[in-house]
């Protein structure tokens, strides 16, 4: 069963036009992460929430914000999307203790960005 | 800022070869990640290590966390087709407290030859 979820898998959207990408989980996890992953390059991470706590990189550009209503969601909003922001977005979450008592990460399946 | 070196870049190899890659830092880890990627998808995770000389295996895939903290490799024996895809290392490191923020590697591309 899909743990962490993203809708849509792919989404168009024009230059300038504000577009808002999804994640929910089931896992119950309380930091949930959002990352941009261009081609070919590792996840970079753009910001997380531990629980309703904000915490944005310091190189995340404002074009970039985030809501999460409550524990199961999480959302990406970006203002003005330019070309350079065609990526996949990945959702993270992270909780579930290992019998060694620290936490992990997992992703969703990602949401692929195209701007036109 | 801190960074993982990840190697080697690329690999292309014969189905049934065993497969070795590795990260190394200059700063000291208290969890080692080890994801595979397939191409549109997300990150999945293969091997978790939390302790120093910790040795993991998940079937074919056996990962230690080296002693020193700074670095950490990941073998795959007899590869398969579906080995295919990217493995990123990824560290958390000391003192990142709550966050749990990961460094990640540049990744590992991996192609096997039937």
């Amino acid at each position: 069963d899909a743990m962490v979820i993203q809708n849509p898998r792919y989404q168009v959207t024009q230059f300038g036009k504000p577009v808002t990408l999804s994640c929910s989980q089931t896992l119950n996890h309380n930091v949930m992460y959002w990352y941009q992953q261009k081609s070919s390059q590792a996840p970079k991470l753009l910001f997380h929430y531990y629980d309703k706590d904000f915490n944005n990189e310091a190189d995340t550009p404002d074009n970039f914000q985030s809501r999460r209503p409550n524990t199961s969601f999480c959302f990406l909003d970006i203002r003005s999307p330019g070309l350079g922001d065609a990526a996949m977005y990945l959702c993270a979450t992270r909780g579930g203790r290992s019998a060694a008592g620290v936490e992990t990460q997992y992703f969703g399946p990602g949401t692929r960005l195209l701007v036109l | 800022g801190q960074q993982l070196n990840q190697s080697p870049q690329s690999m292309f190899i014969q189905e049934g070869e065993d497969v070795s890659m590795n990260c190394t830092s200059s700063s000291i880890f208290n969890t080692w990640l080890w994801y595979k990627q397939d191409p549109g998808e997300g990150p999945v995770l293969l091997i978790a290590l939390y302790k120093a000389g910790e040795l993991t295996s998940n079937g074919r895939l056996t990962a230690q966390f080296g002693i020193t903290r700074k670095d950490s490799f990941l073998n795959i024996s007899a590869s398969i087709p579906s080995d295919v895809g990217i493995y990123f290392c990824a560290g958390q490191l000391v003192g990142s407290g709550n966050t749990g923020k990961l460094i990640f590697g540049q990744g590992t591309t991996l192609q096997v030859k039937p």
